[in-house]
């Protein structure tokens, strides 16, 4: 069974600051793996994904992750936050067996700060 | 504004009771999904649909079900509600049948409050 581990329920940053979120997998296939954002009152927003082609992806606003299989991570960063990155950050997995539907991740907020 | 539209926005019931959420899914987008976010478990995958067939199933539970009619809308169902029952109900859409293959587009969100 597929699963993310997403550490911290809760990261604050200061604006203009790196921002890490970290997501951790468990696949027992080649997974795909994708980072989603949830603004306040709205719908999940794709930010980028994982497919198994370069595994540096780079995603919308700025933000990019690094699949690294030895460590089954696939962290988000972006090198500055902006106030408008405020929201919450669903990582999710999914792979080749059957549908392929989604698992996510429990969320990680984000706080950016002036 | 993800074209994914979801009916009501907002829906507050007693125990016992019976709900339908509504969502009717991007111009185009074949797959329906639904999910259930709640604060202890989170987004848990319930039920997908393509092109008005069930195509995988999750955590649903058996008071709950769906189905997709042949305008490909799509609405959930969920009889004998409980209090553990209250979330917010998401529905999403996407062009083919898997998930891993495209872009899930997500509805604002259907919030169900069971009192």
């Amino acid at each position: 069974a597929q699963s993310v581990t997403q550490l911290g329920s809760h990261v604050s940053v200061s604006e203009g600051a790196l921002v890490l979120l970290r997501c951790n997998y468990s696949s027992s296939v080649p997974p795909y793996l994708f980072w989603y954002v949830q603004y306040p009152n709205q719908g999940l927003q794709l930010l980028l994904k994982y497919t198994s082609a370069a595994t540096l992806v780079k995603g919308i606003n700025g933000f990019e992750a690094e699949f690294k299989k030895s460590e089954t991570s696939f962290h988000l960063t972006k090198p500055s936050a902006h106030m408008s990155d405020a929201a919450e950050y669903f990582c999710a997995v999914s792979d080749d067996s059957g549908y392929s539907t989604l698992t996510f991740g429990k969320g990680t907020m984000l706080l950016v700060s002036p | 504004d993800s074209g994914v539209t979801q009916t009501p926005k907002h829906l507050i019931t007693a125990t016992g009771q019976r709900v339908t959420l509504r969502c009717s899914p991007r111009s185009g987008d074949l797959s329906v999904y639904w999910y259930q976010q709640s604060l202890d478990q989170g987004l848990q995958f319930l039920i997908q649909y393509y092109n008005g067939e069930e195509r995988a199933k999750g955590n649903i539970l058996e008071r709950f079900s769906a189905q997709q009619f042949p305008d490909l809308h799509s609405e959930l169902n969920l009889s004998s509600l409980e209090l553990g029952d209250s979330a917010l109900y998401f529905c999403a859409s996407s062009v083919g049948g898997q998930a891993n293959t495209g872009e899930l587009f997500f509805g604002e969100g259907s919030r169900l409050t069971v009192l």
